[in-house]
């Protein structure tokens, strides 16, 4: 199985800046047949599903809000919100797509600081 | 608008089977995999595998493999997931999602399976 781990456990940002997650496969998620990285990013928050934001790794999903974007290649991939708003505090994470059991990264939690 | 809507919570005693439920709607049932995923409290989500709407064909994690069954009704635009020979360790929200392929862009509200003596 891939494992896919995120780095930190848990963030806090001050309103406005900048919040950063990380995410490593433990193999390559990159297709060679079709370049694309086999990689979602999801936002938690308590008591609902995940909502996909990001998938193949930097496509926005469909009315996710710009200041989402998604980056990286191979092993390694950053989730980046570029200014934090209140609504943004969730657990975020990463899930690879390329080979079966498409496995989760344990989670980022993100707080306002 | 596509809605994926599950059945209510579940408290099963070890050993028990359980059976969710997973109602589709605002789309055509057939046309994609339904997935199913599940998230121990406090824990990662795990997927368990998903099943071909269309033509019945599953794929289970090596996981759960022998203790997971995924069906269908089409007639009635339903999935259902049962697992089998439940333990503590099963306690959990169980998700059914849907793509449109392996991205999972539409998400159940979540069924709670507790497994207490």
């Amino acid at each position: 199985d891939i494992v896919m781990t995120q780095s930190p456990d848990s963030l806090a940002v001050s309103l406005g800046e900048r919040a950063t997650i990380n995410c490593k496969s433990s193999q390559s998620v990159l297709s060679s047949y079709s370049n694309k990285n086999f990689l979602a990013w999801f936002q938690q928050k308590p008591g609902q599903p995940p909502n996909l934001l990001i998938y193949w790794a930097s496509t926005r999903e469909s009315g996710v809000p710009d200041r989402f974007s998604g980056s990286g290649s191979g092993t390694d991939f950053t989730l980046t919100i570029s200014s934090l708003q209140a609504e943004d505090v969730a657990v975020y994470y990463c899930q690879q797509y390329y080979s079966m059991p498409y496995t989760f990264g344990q989670g980022t939690k993100l707080e306002i600081k | 608008q596509v809605q994926l809507v599950q059945s209510g919570a579940e408290v099963k005693k070890p050993g028990a089977s359980v059976k969710v439920s997973c109602k589709a709607s605002g789309y055509t049932f057939t046309n994609f995999l339904l997935y199913w995923v599940r998230q121990a409290p406090g824990q990662r989500l795990e997927w368990m595998g998903w099943i071909n709407v269309a033509n019945d064909n599953t794929v289970y994690s090596q996981k759960f493999q022998g203790r997971v069954t995924f069906t269908r009704d089409t007639s009635a635009n339903t999935a259902y997931m049962e697992l089998s020979s439940l333990r503590s360790e099963d306690t959990a929200v169980y998700y059914c999602a849907r793509g449109p392929l392996e991205q999972l862009s539409y998400w159940g509200q979540g069924t709670l399976v507790t497994v207490s003596s």
